[in-house]
């Protein structure tokens, strides 16, 4: 257990819908990234907050947009779905947001599907 | 063209032998690299870092290695076991910068 935790661990909804995933970083940490997943590719980078603030940006989508919270939780908005948005999306988190040596810890997922 | 470049896609290995995977980046100069775990449907899990000026790092049965003058790293697995079967996935970051550049990752299977 990472101590990240992702609601929900599964989304199924159809195509044009809006929806919201969740993530709660482990206690202490300040920096939030979002990943996504689809079948048979690599984790795709989306987006990175740091204490509350956008601090690097991925290949997100326009539709797509995130948030940190004064609690540190993050939410992830996806708008105007697709099908090719089906994918498995993380969260990870890390003490700091800076390109050294920390560890990133990953939640176990929301598996997103879009029919 | 991605950055970072995984070898062999995938490969098959019986129990208690070894294999090496290979990472080879472009990303130059770079912040640290990367080797995560990851089993199927599951989040990764970090199993070595290594800055720049490292040459190796060692994770129980796990041991990374890096040239930074070739641009690039191997995993090697030791007397591997049925549930070293996961995907391997190679990342490095950018200095000043908090890009990550992942690899498409090999996936292992370790049959008995």
């Amino acid at each position: 257990d990472s101590g990240v935790t992702q609601t929900p661990k599964h989304l199924i909804t159809a195509t044009g819908q809006r929806v919201t995933l969740r993530c709660s970083p482990r206690s202490g940490d300040l920096s939030v990234y979002w990943y996504q997943q689809s079948l048979d590719q690599g984790l795709q980078f989306l987006i990175q907050y740091y204490n509350g603030e956008e601090r690097a940006k991925g290949n997100i989508l326009e539709r797509f947009s995130a948030q940190q919270f004064p609690d540190l939780h993050s939410e992830l908005n996806l708008s105007s779905l697709e099908l090719g948005d089906s994918a498995l999306y993380f969260c990870a988190s890390s003490v700091d947001g800076g390109a050294d040596a920390y560890e990133q810890y990953f939640g176990p997922g929301t598996r997103l599907t879009v029919t | 063209k991605n950055q970072v470049e995984q070898s062999p896609q995938s490969l098959i290995i019986l129990e208690g032998k070894n294999c090496t995977l290979q990472c080879n980046y472009t990303v130059s100069p770079f912040s640290n690299l990367r080797w995560y775990k990851q089993d199927t449907g599951r989040g990764p899990v970090s199993l070595t870092i290594m800055t720049f000026s490292e040459n190796t790092k060692s994770n129980g049965r796990y041991t990374a290695t890096l040239d930074a003058d070739t641009k690039q790293s191997s995993l090697h697995i030791t007397a591997s076991q049925l549930s070293d079967s996961a995907s391997y996935i190679c990342v490095v970051s950018w200095p000043n910068d908090y890009k990550l550049s992942f690899g498409a990752g090999t996936t292992v299977t370790v049959r008995a």
